[in-house]
């Protein structure tokens, strides 16, 4: 089974450090996506990468940068939290022209 | 920009009752992607439709997209207490590898 495995389950950080979510994925997926999935807005994409060292901006890429350094890993920073930042983040990883395996997710709460 | 759009938004039946989702995309679609997302949990991939009024079937499922490939539907038969969680659909952004995934459809099963 292909594993998608996101560091933490759950984060709490203050407002105003930087937060490193890290992805593995172990199936040599050349496609690697950070979405926030929050109530009534569903899932939004952050930032996309289909190679390594590679990277597209999404529909919310503001306050976040990525990192792909190796294949199989997939960070996104978050350079300065804030509360809006607060949400659900999932990672998911692809083979171009099929479906997505995502991540258990990390909640991240910034207080 | 490209939107999909789902309803209905919620979703509440007793068991052994029937379910569809119905799902809309603003442009048409190369393909179209299911999710389910369990209370808790992560979206797992269902299914992809690729052929304009293609319907597949995964045992109580049905899944079928439309001629034009622009709208796409779920159907439940005889709902479980299983079934619950949240239904996404998903479609492909222009040529890209990134998903617009609609809001979702949640479901919940009176046993």
């Amino acid at each position: 089974d292909v594993k998608v495995t996101q560091s933490s389950r759950y984060l709490v950080k203050r407002t105003g450090e930087k937060v490193f979510l890290e992805c593995v994925q172990d199936m040599d997926h050349e496609n690697m996506f950070w979405y926030r999935q929050d109530p009534g807005l569903g899932l939004r994409l952050i930032y996309f990468s289909y190679d390594v060292k590679m990277k597209e901006k999404g529909d919310i890429p503001e306050g976040y940068s990525v990192s792909r350094e190796k294949k199989e890993r997939f960070s996104l920073i978050l350079e300065s939290a804030s509360t809006n930042q607060t949400s659900m983040y999932l990672c998911a990883s692809s083979f171009s022209g099929h479906g997505y395996t995502f991540g258990s997710g990390t909640r991240l709460t910034v207080v | 920009g490209q939107q999909v759009m789902q309803i209905p938004q919620y979703q509440h039946v007793q068991e052994g009752e029937d379910f569809t989702t119905y799902c809309n995309s603003s442009t048409t679609l190369s393909n179209i992607q299911w999710y389910k997302q369990r209370p808790g949990g992560h979206p797992v991939f269902l299914i992809q439709l690729v052929k304009s009024g293609e319907v597949k079937k995964q045992k109580r499922l049905t899944f079928q997209f439309g001629e034009a490939k622009k709208n796409s539907s779920l159907h439940i038969t005889a709902t479980q207490t299983t079934d619950v969680g949240t239904y996404f659909c998903a479609g492909p952004q222009g040529g890209s590898e990134k998903l617009v995934f609609g809001k979702g459809t949640k479901l919940t099963v009176n046993p």
